[in-house]
């Protein structure tokens, strides 16, 4: 059984740059939840994707977006870079909606500069 | 607005003694569920143990047991036999059933096992 998989797992951007993290489910899930985890703090939802469609959305601005694919993949870009964006960030698959049976990938750590 | 409250930022135990870890939250809703996760250097969010709200009995998986009360909402990780691969934050995490993976999560308790 494979787990979840994120790349790259580290990287440095500038400010104002765009970038695009990506994140393998686990075999069998089908639903993908993004979360950021900025340095001291627990991580903060930032959406859920469930049959390539967004379902749930925490408190982030429109420049955080997602896609889900039909392999249940997903990409989350982030547009417009700001120095508060610099965090980890994680993926998490489940096989339903929800945040039961989550398993999460160890992340990208992101620096933005 | 719901929150995850972990009052001890460090917390160090003796190998193979017993410490428990505090949370308490806060929510108006009654169908939710609580969690205790760990995350090691490696970064991955592993799950320690899981307690359904509407369960009165409190959850148990090897050495890590919860203290879970509903009317004070608290809900503290009790780890016995400690080891050195204990070592790690550990976070307690709180869902409203229904919610579409919002799990909220505190700032965490950084546990040292020491030999």
């Amino acid at each position: 059984e494979t787990g979840v998989t994120q790349s790259p797992t580290h990287l440095i951007k500038t400010r104002g740059q765009q970038v695009t993290l990506r994140c393998s489910s686990q075999s069998g899930h089908n639903t993908v939840s993004w979360y950021q985890q900025a340095l001291g703090q627990g991580p903060q939802f930032i959406f859920q994707y469930y049959r390539e469609e967004e379902n749930g959305r925490g408190n982030f601005p429109p420049r955080f977006s997602g896609l889900q694919f039909p392999n249940y993949s997903s990409e989350l870009n982030v547009n417009a870079l700001e120095l508060d964006d610099s965090a980890l960030y994680l993926c998490a698959s489940s096989s339903g909606q929800g945040a039961v049976g989550y398993t999460f990938g160890s992340g990208t750590r992101l620096t933005v500069v | 607005a719901q929150t995850v409250t972990q009052s001890q930022p460090e917390m160090s135990v003796q190998e193979a003694e017993t410490v428990t870890l505090s949370c308490t939250y806060d929510t108006s809703e009654n169908n939710y569920y609580l969690f205790w996760y760990k995350q090691p250097p490696s970064r991955q969010m592993i799950l320690v143990i899981r307690q359904e709200a509407y369960k009165q009995q409190n959850a148990t998986e090897n050495r890590f047991s919860v203290n879970f009360q509903k009317a004070a909402k608290s809900f503290s990780l009790k780890i016995s036999d400690s080891q050195l691969g204990d070592t790690a934050m550990y976070f307690c995490a709180f869902a409203i059933r229904g919610s579409q993976g919002n799990l909220i999560f505190g700032k965490g308790t950084k546990l040292s096992v020491k030999p």
